[in-house]
Protein backbone atom coordinates (compact mmCIF):
# COMPACT_ATOMS: atom_id res chain seq x y z
CA UNK A 1 0.00 0.00 0.00
CA UNK A 2 1.66 3.22 -1.07
CA UNK A 3 2.03 5.73 2.17
CA UNK A 4 1.24 9.64 1.98
CA UNK A 5 2.77 11.97 -0.11
CA UNK A 6 3.27 15.10 -0.85
CA UNK A 7 4.17 17.85 -3.07
CA UNK A 8 6.68 19.46 -3.49
CA UNK A 9 9.37 18.37 -0.92
CA UNK A 10 10.22 22.02 -0.47
CA UNK A 11 9.85 25.32 -1.85
CA UNK A 12 11.59 28.60 -1.87
CA UNK A 13 9.51 31.79 -1.96
CA UNK A 14 9.40 35.02 -1.35
CA UNK A 15 7.34 37.45 1.18
CA UNK A 16 3.80 38.11 -0.22
CA UNK A 17 3.79 35.25 -2.74
CA UNK A 18 1.59 32.81 -2.76
CA UNK A 19 2.45 28.35 -2.28
CA UNK A 20 0.31 25.67 -2.79
CA UNK A 21 0.92 22.15 -0.54
CA UNK A 22 -0.37 18.92 -2.02
CA UNK A 23 -1.05 16.06 -0.25
CA UNK A 24 -2.29 12.65 -0.89
CA UNK A 25 -3.45 10.67 1.32
CA UNK A 26 -3.22 6.66 1.56
CA UNK A 27 -6.15 5.36 -0.80
CA UNK A 28 -9.22 4.57 1.18
CA UNK A 29 -8.78 6.66 4.09
CA UNK A 30 -11.50 8.90 4.75
CA UNK A 31 -9.80 11.29 7.21
CA UNK A 32 -7.05 13.91 6.62
CA UNK A 33 -4.74 16.14 8.71
CA UNK A 34 -2.49 19.12 7.77
CA UNK A 35 0.00 19.83 11.13
CA UNK A 36 2.93 22.74 10.88
CA UNK A 37 6.27 22.42 12.76
CA UNK A 38 8.05 25.97 12.68
CA UNK A 39 11.69 25.43 13.50
CA UNK A 40 12.34 24.97 17.44
CA UNK A 41 8.86 23.83 18.44
CA UNK A 42 6.48 21.16 18.52
CA UNK A 43 4.24 19.99 15.86
CA UNK A 44 1.09 21.65 15.63
CA UNK A 45 -2.47 20.86 14.26
CA UNK A 46 -3.77 22.79 11.81
CA UNK A 47 -6.99 20.81 10.66
CA UNK A 48 -8.54 18.15 9.30
CA UNK A 49 -11.34 16.82 6.68
CA UNK A 50 -13.47 13.86 6.62
CA UNK A 51 -14.25 13.29 3.29
CA UNK A 52 -14.17 16.74 1.57
CA UNK A 53 -15.84 17.94 4.60
CA UNK A 54 -13.62 20.26 7.23
CA UNK A 55 -14.42 18.59 10.65
CA UNK A 56 -11.89 20.78 13.16
CA UNK A 57 -9.65 24.06 11.54
CA UNK A 58 -9.30 25.35 14.76
CA UNK A 59 -6.16 25.28 14.31
CA UNK A 60 -5.40 27.27 11.37
CA UNK A 61 -3.43 30.27 11.89
CA UNK A 62 -5.48 32.99 10.17
CA UNK A 63 -7.28 33.38 7.04
CA UNK A 64 -4.05 33.65 4.55
CA UNK A 65 -4.15 30.20 5.09
CA UNK A 66 -7.10 28.03 2.64
CA UNK A 67 -7.16 23.74 2.51
CA UNK A 68 -9.83 22.33 0.27
CA UNK A 69 -10.10 18.40 -0.52
CA UNK A 70 -12.55 18.51 -3.57
CA UNK A 71 -13.82 15.07 -4.24
CA UNK A 72 -12.78 14.06 -0.37
CA UNK A 73 -9.03 12.49 -2.26
CA UNK A 74 -6.36 14.61 -2.15
CA UNK A 75 -5.81 17.69 -0.11
CA UNK A 76 -4.43 20.73 -0.84
CA UNK A 77 -2.72 23.67 1.40
CA UNK A 78 -2.76 27.41 0.43
CA UNK A 79 -0.75 30.15 1.84
CA UNK A 80 -1.91 33.45 -0.06
CA UNK A 81 0.56 35.65 0.91
CA UNK A 82 2.97 33.85 2.24
CA UNK A 83 4.57 35.63 5.06
CA UNK A 84 8.51 35.06 7.01
CA UNK A 85 6.69 33.46 10.34
CA UNK A 86 5.10 30.81 7.58
CA UNK A 87 8.14 28.81 7.12
CA UNK A 88 8.71 25.70 8.38
CA UNK A 89 7.62 21.77 7.90
CA UNK A 90 3.83 21.22 7.00
CA UNK A 91 3.05 17.73 7.46
CA UNK A 92 0.15 15.93 5.82
CA UNK A 93 -1.34 12.85 7.71
CA UNK A 94 -4.33 10.16 7.06
CA UNK A 95 -6.41 7.72 9.07
CA UNK A 96 -9.05 5.50 8.59
CA UNK A 97 -12.57 6.19 10.71
CA UNK A 98 -12.28 3.19 13.11
CA UNK A 99 -13.47 4.69 16.50
CA UNK A 100 -11.39 5.89 18.84
CA UNK A 101 -8.48 2.95 18.18
CA UNK A 102 -6.94 4.51 14.37
CA UNK A 103 -3.06 5.25 13.64
CA UNK A 104 -2.33 8.65 11.61
CA UNK A 105 0.11 7.55 9.16
CA UNK A 106 1.85 10.29 8.26
CA UNK A 107 3.64 11.80 4.81
CA UNK A 108 6.96 13.28 4.42
CA UNK A 109 6.34 16.75 4.97
CA UNK A 110 6.76 19.65 2.63
CA UNK A 111 9.49 22.29 4.08
CA UNK A 112 8.57 25.84 3.27
CA UNK A 113 10.84 28.40 3.06
CA UNK A 114 9.75 32.29 3.22
CA UNK A 115 12.34 34.97 2.65
CA UNK B 1 -6.86 21.70 24.95
CA UNK B 2 -4.19 19.26 25.65
CA UNK B 3 -0.53 20.04 26.05
CA UNK B 4 2.21 17.51 26.11
CA UNK B 5 5.84 18.34 28.00
CA UNK B 6 9.32 16.53 26.74
CA UNK B 7 12.10 17.41 28.18
CA UNK B 8 16.16 16.22 28.04
CA UNK B 9 15.53 17.70 24.05
CA UNK B 10 19.29 16.60 22.78
CA UNK B 11 20.45 13.55 24.10
CA UNK B 12 23.80 11.86 23.34
CA UNK B 13 24.66 8.14 24.25
CA UNK B 14 26.62 5.32 23.71
CA UNK B 15 25.38 1.99 21.71
CA UNK B 16 24.16 -0.55 24.86
CA UNK B 17 23.33 2.12 27.17
CA UNK B 18 19.68 2.11 28.05
CA UNK B 19 17.50 4.85 27.24
CA UNK B 20 14.38 7.05 28.65
CA UNK B 21 12.20 9.82 27.72
CA UNK B 22 10.23 11.42 29.74
CA UNK B 23 6.62 12.10 28.67
CA UNK B 24 3.71 14.27 30.40
CA UNK B 25 0.50 15.88 29.18
CA UNK B 26 -2.25 18.13 30.69
CA UNK B 27 -5.87 16.62 30.29
CA UNK B 28 -8.29 15.68 32.71
CA UNK B 29 -10.17 13.38 30.77
CA UNK B 30 -9.44 9.93 28.57
CA UNK B 31 -6.78 9.95 26.60
CA UNK B 32 -4.78 8.37 23.62
CA UNK B 33 -0.82 8.12 23.67
CA UNK B 34 1.42 7.43 21.38
CA UNK B 35 5.10 7.80 20.58
CA UNK B 36 6.26 9.00 16.88
CA UNK B 37 9.88 8.70 15.73
CA UNK B 38 11.58 9.97 13.17
CA UNK B 39 14.89 8.45 11.58
CA UNK B 40 16.96 10.89 9.67
CA UNK B 41 15.46 11.49 6.08
CA UNK B 42 12.53 9.35 7.19
CA UNK B 43 8.93 9.87 7.43
CA UNK B 44 7.01 10.25 11.51
CA UNK B 45 6.65 7.12 12.28
CA UNK B 46 4.30 5.11 15.02
CA UNK B 47 6.78 3.33 17.52
CA UNK B 48 3.89 2.54 19.71
CA UNK B 49 0.06 3.40 20.97
CA UNK B 50 -1.65 3.25 23.97
CA UNK B 51 -5.58 3.49 24.06
CA UNK B 52 -6.62 1.23 26.86
CA UNK B 53 -5.83 -2.06 28.96
CA UNK B 54 -2.53 -2.86 29.97
CA UNK B 55 -0.40 0.30 30.69
CA UNK B 56 2.70 -1.43 29.91
CA UNK B 57 2.07 -1.25 25.83
CA UNK B 58 5.87 -2.88 23.62
CA UNK B 59 6.61 -1.47 20.26
CA UNK B 60 8.29 -1.88 17.48
CA UNK B 61 12.47 -2.19 17.79
CA UNK B 62 11.89 -3.36 21.18
CA UNK B 63 11.00 0.17 22.58
CA UNK B 64 7.74 -0.01 25.29
CA UNK B 65 6.27 2.30 27.25
CA UNK B 66 4.27 2.91 30.32
CA UNK B 67 1.25 4.83 30.76
CA UNK B 68 1.09 6.14 34.76
CA UNK B 69 -2.50 8.02 34.94
CA UNK B 70 -1.67 9.42 38.26
CA UNK B 71 1.19 10.95 37.17
CA UNK B 72 -0.01 11.76 33.35
CA UNK B 73 2.90 9.90 32.41
CA UNK B 74 3.76 8.33 29.22
CA UNK B 75 7.44 7.48 28.97
CA UNK B 76 9.22 5.50 26.48
CA UNK B 77 12.28 3.16 27.41
CA UNK B 78 14.85 0.91 25.57
CA UNK B 79 16.82 -1.68 27.61
CA UNK B 80 20.01 -1.08 25.30
CA UNK B 81 20.02 0.83 22.20
CA UNK B 82 21.72 0.93 18.71
CA UNK B 83 22.82 3.14 16.62
CA UNK B 84 20.16 2.86 14.34
CA UNK B 85 17.99 4.02 17.24
CA UNK B 86 19.61 8.25 16.18
CA UNK B 87 16.21 9.70 15.34
CA UNK B 88 13.94 11.96 17.01
CA UNK B 89 11.20 10.88 19.04
CA UNK B 90 8.25 12.88 19.65
CA UNK B 91 5.09 11.94 22.56
CA UNK B 92 1.35 13.13 21.09
CA UNK B 93 -1.53 12.55 23.00
CA UNK B 94 -5.41 13.15 21.77
CA UNK B 95 -8.76 13.19 23.77
CA UNK B 96 -11.03 10.35 23.19
CA UNK B 97 -13.12 11.30 20.37
CA UNK B 98 -11.26 14.17 19.46
CA UNK B 99 -8.67 13.25 16.45
CA UNK B 100 -6.82 15.98 16.88
CA UNK B 101 -3.17 14.89 17.98
CA UNK B 102 -0.83 17.30 20.14
CA UNK B 103 2.94 17.07 20.31
CA UNK B 104 5.45 17.40 22.09
CA UNK B 105 8.60 19.58 21.24
CA UNK B 106 10.19 16.16 20.13
CA UNK B 107 13.54 14.66 22.29
CA UNK B 108 16.75 14.46 19.56
CA UNK B 109 18.66 11.25 20.57
CA UNK B 110 22.13 10.00 19.46
CA UNK B 111 23.60 6.84 20.01
CA UNK B 112 27.31 6.88 19.09
CA UNK B 113 28.99 3.51 17.87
Amino acid sequence: EAGVTQFPSHSVIEKGQTVTLRCDPISGHDNLYWYRRVMGKEIKFLLHFVKESKQDESGMPNNRFLAERTGGTYSTLKVQPAELEDSGVYFCASSRIAGNSYEQYFGPGTRLTVT
Amino acid sequence: AQSVSQHNHHVILSEAASLELGCNYSYGGTVNLFWYVQYPGQHLQLLLKYFSGDPLVKGIKGFEAEFIKSKFSFNLRKPSVQWSDTAEYFCAVNAKGNNRLAFGKGNQVVVIP
